[in-house]
């Protein structure tokens, strides 16, 4: 089955820098690469997705790239402000039309320091 | 729009007991998954279910078990409780139409096995 790492485990950050965040993956066949914030007691939302039709999707300051042929994808948060801080997960997925079934990395603390 | 919500958020079991806990998916989402979070972790990937028939399965035995209703809604069931089945339970709905999309996720369920 899919197996996906992520790196770093916790990452600390001034105010206004920018945060790398990076997965990994093991299964050729995904093709659906989400990522989830998760704030302390509260519930995954997504924050940016991107398909493996695409190498790279933006959305104000965060963006997603993704090497298909290396497995690898990753999360870039430019401008960090303290909302920022949260629990972020990277997960893959093969979408079929049997489902779409999730592989979540281990998830990045992240602290956005003033 | 009430999202998906999950009942009951907090609960406490012994060891062997069993329990249900609870989804009713977003509104006009069909399809709802189950994923198990222990602290410190990333969602597991228990089960799917849309047309009321289990899709997919993750790595967990046959102890979990769930339901899907007409309505979409959904139960997950665990049971002979073990306390490594304490952990956060999420519930995520989605729609096969078109092509899965996001997985919005619950609140989730606190399980505590004692």
């Amino acid at each position: 089955g899919e197996n996906v790492e992520q790196h770093p485990s916790t990452l600390s950050v001034q105010e206004g820098d920018s945060a790398v965040i990076k997965c990994t993956y093991s299964d050729s066949a995904s093709n659906y690469f989400p990522w989830y914030k998760q704030e302390l007691g509260k519930r995954p939302q997504l924050i940016i997705d991107i398909r493996s039709n695409v190498g790279e999707k933006k959305d104000q300051r965060i963006a997603v790239t993704l090497n298909k042929t290396a497995k690898h994808f990753s999360l870039h948060i430019t401008e960090t402000q303290p909302e920022d801080s949260a629990v972020y997960f990277c997960a893959a997925s093969e979408v079929t039309g049997g489902g779409n079934k999730l592989t979540f990395g281990t998830g990045t603390q992240l602290k956005v320091e003033l | 729009d009430a999202g998906v919500t999950q009942s009951p958020t907090h609960l406490i079991k012994t060891r062997g007991q069993q329990v249900t806990l609870r989804c009713s998916p977003k509104s006009g989402h069909d399809t709802v998954s189950w994923y198990q979070q222990a602290l410190g972790q990333g969602p597991q990937f228990i089960f799917q279910y849309y047309e009321e028939e289990e899709r997919q399965r993750g790595n967990f035995p046959d102890r979990f078990s769930g339901h899907q209703f007409p309505n979409y809604s959904s139960e997950l069931n665990v049971n002979a409780l073990l306390l490594g089945d304490s952990a956060l339970y999420l519930c995520a709905s989605s729609t096969r139409d078109p092509g899965w999309g996001e997985l919005f996720f619950g609140e989730g369920s606190r399980l505590t096995v004692l």
